[in-house]
């Protein structure tokens, strides 16, 4: 069974940073794509970051361009996002997702999401 | 503003048929990507409920069914129960953005 779990969610500070990480098992995890999607309250998905399975090909939204960094460690089977810089509109639940394969574009499991919230 | 556009709500009664648009431009679902989607029960993560157009993965329902025309596409949901109330979403492919992108989604209630 697929699982995917976030961590290193909570309050940051607006300029700060945060590190989200994301354990996952059940899959080989070095054979699929992974990204994060959030959702600010009340909104929907926007897709933050996609990595590939060799973390080759990295893709940011523009909002998140040049302050976030996706990465994962194969060895270790876990996909983090460094936020730096924190903006209040980065506030929302962020998910970690399992590409199909690859090169999918679309994703087959979802972890349970974790909140990150930026306030003075 | 979405690259997917979605009506905010539907509304059926229970045994009914509804059915959600996505709308898509000529860089998305018109240049032929494929569209997915997801359904978001209360509370909870999304879950890939119609993928690749019109598959469904193992234990959806086939209650669910998915198209794709054109630069739109639609699912549908035959024998509406209370627990699909959720928020439905689709997703595809943006050329231009060269991202996936998601529809505002829709909110599903069920009278």
């Amino acid at each position: 069974e697929v699982q995917l779990e976030e961590s290193g969610g909570g309050l940051g500070q607006p300029g700060g940073s945060l590190r989200l990480s994301c354990a996952a098992s059940g899959f080989s995890f070095k054979t699929y794509a992974m990204a994060w999607v959030r959702q600010a309250a009340g909104r929907g998905l926007e897709l933050v970051s996609s990595i590939s399975g060799n973390g080759g090909d990295i893709h940011y939204a523009d909002a998140v361009k040049g302050r976030f960094t996706i990465s994962r460690d194969n060895s270790e089977n876990t996909l983090h996002l460094q936020m730096k810089n924190l903006r209040a509109e980065d506030t929302a639940v962020y998910y970690c997702l399992k590409d199909r394969s690859d090169s999918s574009a679309f994703f087959d499991s979802w972890g349970q999401g974790i909140r990150v919230s930026v306030s003075s | 503003q979405s690259l997917l556009t979605q009506p905010p709500s539907v509304s059926g009664a229970p045994g009914q048929t509804v059915t959600f648009s996505c709308t898509g431009t000529d860089s998305n679902i018109g240049a032929g990507y494929e569209v997915h989607w997801y359904q978001q029960l209360p509370g909870r993560a999304p879950k890939l409920l119609i993928f690749v157009n019109t598959l469904r993965p193992s234990g959806v329902p086939d209650r669910f069914s998915g198209s794709k025309s054109g630069t739109s596409a639609s699912l549908a949901i035959t024998g509406l129960q209370a627990e699909d109330e959720a928020d439905y979403y689709c997703q595809s492919y943006d050329l231009s953005l060269r991202s996936v992108v998601f529809g505002g989604g829709t909110k599903l209630t069920v009278l």
